[in-house]
Formats: C-alpha cells, structure tokens, sequence
C-alpha cells in the first residue's frame, strides 16, 4: 500500500530553536498534503492545507509565521515550527492525498507522527 | 454544521469478546466514511472506507456497516486481541474540493488478558 514517511519521529528542542519535520509520499505524488496536531486523548486538528507549488492555506487560529509549511514538490512538504515554546509540544501528523481520481474520492494516507518536545 | 460523533468515548473488553462502536455523522454532502485505527504516539492506519452505496465492509476482524440514511455507521471487531487497544477514529469526507477530513473525537478501546 502507499506509504507516507514523517521524520523525524521524535525531536527534543530548547525553547527559541526551530524544529523542521517532513512528510514524504514514498510511492505516488501528492499534491496536497494535510498538516494536523494532535494534543493527548483528543482526536487530530487541522492546522494547514499545503498544496504543491503555492502557499498553505491555515485553519482559523493557526498562526503562519509560526508554522511555515512548504510543498515544493509532489512527493514533499515540510513544517517548521518557528522559535519553539513549551506550548508547541505536540504530537504532529502529516497526511497525503493522492493526486487525481474524483472530487470526494479524498485517498489519503498517514504518517506515523512527529513527537515534540520543547524545553 | 459538519460533526461526527462517536460512541462510547472509552470501552474496556476482555481479550477474546466482541465489541461495537459507533458513529454518527450530520456531513453534508457526503463522499465516504473511514475507520482508522491509531495506536499511542503513532499516526492512523485505514481499517475501512465505505462510499454511501456500500453497506458493509470487511477488513480481517474488523467489520464496518454504513447506513447512509441514517448517517449511522459502526465498527465491530470480532474476537477482540490485546493488539486491538488503541483509539478508533470515524472519519468522513465531504464531497467538494478542498479534501478536508472530518474527525470524531474517537473511542479509545483497552483489551484486558
């Protein structure tokens, strides 16, 4: 089945650094990638929609300077977390839609999920 | 407004039983229905997907149904394992271009030996 890769899968960081996490399409091409977070026991929140080639377009509360999020290229989208805080710890997962089929269809696949900690 | 609804929000089950799960759902307009099944500090794997045509849908132990009148769709799993604990999570997908997911807040099972 297609796979999605997201690396790294655990970073810790002291608080100010910035932390990058990617999220691969091993095995067909994505045009859009799905950023979520996901605090304990609660299901996952969308941060952002990255689209190949253009800007993400963020959820509603979802501060861009503090997430940029890139896709620059079909199999590729990457979230920086921006001068991390302890708030920022999180567990951050990454989905990819594959290219093409029928409005609705929607496959998408998961990565495993990045866990941060920021000190 | 788009919501999903899952039940119960928890369920503990002895190694070996069954178990139901349940989901509600009021989107609209509406493409299909997925169960994912996440385990702790990993991301969702897709047990099922069901469009509003199709019934039932099998996957191993797990057997999902949709009835797309109703907007009820529940999870069952056969002859539970301890492998089974995790959070189970009702996912739809609407019938428009912007390929957002629209996600229960999920059901954490515990299998106990």
């Amino acid at each position: 089945g297609a796979v999605v890769s997201q690396h790294p899968s655990w970073v810790i960081c002291k608080s100010g650094t910035s932390v990058k996490i990617e999220c691969r399409s091993l095995d067909f091409q994505a045009t859009t990638m799905f950023w979520y977070r996901q605090f304990p026991k609660q299901s996952l929140m969308l941060m952002a929609t990255s689209n190949e080639g253009s800007k993400a377009t963020y959820e509603q509360g979802v501060e861009k300077d503090k997430f940029l999020i890139n896709h620059a290229s079909l199999t590729l989208s990457t979230l920086t977390v921006t001068s991390a805080h302890p708030e920022d710890s999180s567990f951050y997962i990454c989905s990819a839609r594959i290219s093409g089929g029928r409005i609705g269809q929607n496959i998408q696949y998961f990565g495993a999920g990045t866990r941060l900690s920021v000190l | 407004k788009n919501q999903v609804e899952q039940s119960p929000q928890s369920l503990i089950i002895l190694e070996g039983k069954n178990c139901t799960l349940q989901c509600n759902y009021t989107v609209s307009p509406f493409s299909n229905l997925r169960w994912y099944k996440q385990d702790t500090g990993r991301g969702p794997v897709s047990l099922t997907i069901m469009t509003f045509s199709e019934n039932t849908k099998s996957n191993g132990r797990y057997t999902a149904t949709l009835d797309a009148d109703t907007k009820q769709s529940s999870l069952h799993i056969t002859a539970s394992q301890l492998s089974d604990s995790a959070s189970y999570i009702c996912v739809v997908s609407r019938m428009d271009s912007s390929y957002k997911l629209i996600f229960g807040s999920g059901t954490r099972l515990l299998v106990r030996p």
